[in-house]
């Protein structure tokens, strides 16, 4: 049992450059998330999916683009790499336990630290 | 929306205790998690409580009272591999609770 995984750990990129940010989860959860952290900064959510099939913006989805393959995958896009978007990338899936009052967990994956020049 | 407030940052030497509080604004209430993050690392779940009251996991202890929107964590035994990050977390209501709000983390710092 992995947890979720993330490829590549890590990423230098041009300006206008693209990219995919891959994960994966093998705990069967129906959620999964992709954040972005920038130094001495909190967690900022780009875009989730709530299930397979269904993606939806978070508070910093410009410039990115997600695709939830099937229930284990959910990638990250960028377009056209910024300077601004330099950032540690981390993605993560959900479990909920009776309903929500035993528990809710989310997983975290190891991160893909992102340099965009 | 969501709001959570934290202090900053903390300060403690090994082998005390240590009360990280967290308040927050939400309009949908769905839970109350915390999370610890080493520099460099991801974050990790540590501790959530639904219902009032104290939640105990080892050294680790969060308690939460609904009515008054707030909620700690209190870590006991404190070792030096316990400096790290801690985010307190809420569920957005908007999102039908998919989104999880982060505080803004305290900084705890374990001295020998």
């Amino acid at each position: 049992n992995a947890g979720v995984t993330q490829t590549p750990k890590f990423q230098v990129l041009k300006t206008g450059q693209s990219m995919t940010l891959q994960c994966a989860q093998d705990m069967n959860h129906n959620s999964m998330y992709w954040y972005r952290q920038d130094p001495g900064m909190g967690l900022r959510l780009i875009y989730y999916s709530a299930s397979e099939g269904t993606t939806d913006k978070g508070e910093v989805p410009n410039g990115y683009n997600v695709s939830r393959l099937n229930k284990r995958e959910f990638s990250l896009r960028l377009e056209s790499a910024a300077p601004s978007q330099t950032s540690v990338y981390f993605c993560a899936s959900r479990t909920i336990e009776a309903g929500g009052y035993s528990g809710d967990t989310q997983y975290f994956g190891p991160g893909t630290r992102l340099t965009v020049l | 929306g969501q709001s959570l407030e934290q202090p900053s940052e903390v300060t403690a030497v090994e082998g005390a205790i240590v009360q990280i509080n967290c308040t927050y604004q939400t309009s949908g209430f769905y839970g109350l998690s915390w999370y610890q993050q080493h520099d460099g690392g991801a974050p990790t779940f540590l501790s959530y409580n639904a219902l009032d009251g104290l939640e105990e996991t080892g050294r680790f202890s969060s308690f939460l009272s609904r009515s008054d929107s707030y909620g700690y964590l209190l870590l006991q035994e404190l070792q030096m591999k316990d400096s790290a990050s801690y985010f307190c977390a809420v569920r957005d209501k908007d999102t039908g609770f998919q989104k999880l709000v982060f505080g803004t983390g305290t900084r705890l710092l374990v001295s020998p």
